[in-house]
């Protein structure tokens, strides 16, 4: 089955400062990465996400990028504020299966005011 | 609250007791995923059904644990003999299947805290 990598566990930026989060994958069959965001004591949300056919997505502070030929991609947020505090998590599943995800072990953010 | 619900949010057993979770994902949704988050990991996948089909299970579903969604719409995941290794949090999620679009956005419940004593 998929196998799928997160780094750091644990990260901690000043507030204004950009963070970044990678992930590699094993299957190369998987086209859909899903970065959740998931507070103490409350479920994951989905903050993001992107397809195999992209290389490339942006929302405002946040960015995923993708690079299939290596099986990595990697969660970008910019000018990070105390509330981006929280665990966040990459996945990624085949589309034209279960599409059930496997996720890599979190990495616990916090931002530093 | 059109969101996915998950009943009860603490459960405090002793080991070798049976125990139950709900689970009642978007009302249009027809898949349903079962996942297990220990402390420190990311959710692990259990199952999924689509409408009332248990489509998948995985090797960490032991015979102990058992999952149905009679009707296609709540499911109920029941563990047997429950022991200290399953005390973990309990995560429901559900999607849409099919569509243009459909990348298949999972949508989580709070989870069902267990645990076995």
């Amino acid at each position: 089955g998929e196998n799928v990598e997160q780094h750091p566990s644990t990260l901690s930026v000043q507030e204004g400062d950009s963070a970044v989060i990678k992930c590699t994958y094993s299957d190369s069959a998987s086209n859909y990465f899903p970065w959740y965001k998931q507070e103490l004591g409350k479920r994951p949300q989905l903050i993001i996400d992107i397809r195999s056919n992209v290389g490339e997505k942006k929302d405002q502070r946040i960015a995923v990028t993708l690079n299939k030929t290596a099986k990595h991609f990697s969660l970008h947020i910019t000018e990070t504020q105390p509330e981006d505090s929280a665990v966040y998590f990459c996945a990624a599943s085949i589309r034209g299966t279960g599409n059930q995800f496997y996720f890599g072990t979190g990495t616990s953010l916090t931002v530093i005011p | 609250d059109t969101g996915v619900s998950q009943n009860p949010r603490h459960k405090i057993t002793k080991r070798g007791q049976n125990v139950t979770f709900r689970c009642d994902p978007i009302s249009e949704h027809n898949r349903l995923y079962w996942y297990r988050q220990t402390l420190g990991q990311g959710p692990e996948f259990l199952t999924y059904f689509q409408n009332e089909a248990q489509l998948e299970k995985s090797r960490l579903l032991s015979d102990r644990f058992s999952a149905e969604r009679p009707k296609g719409s709540f499911s109920t995941l029941e563990i047997q003999r429950t022991e200290q290794g399953d005390s973990a949090m309990y995560l429901c999620a559900s999607s849409q299947s099919g569509g243009v679009s459909s990348y298949n956005e999972q949508f989580f419940g709070p989870g069902t805290r267990l645990t076995v004593l």
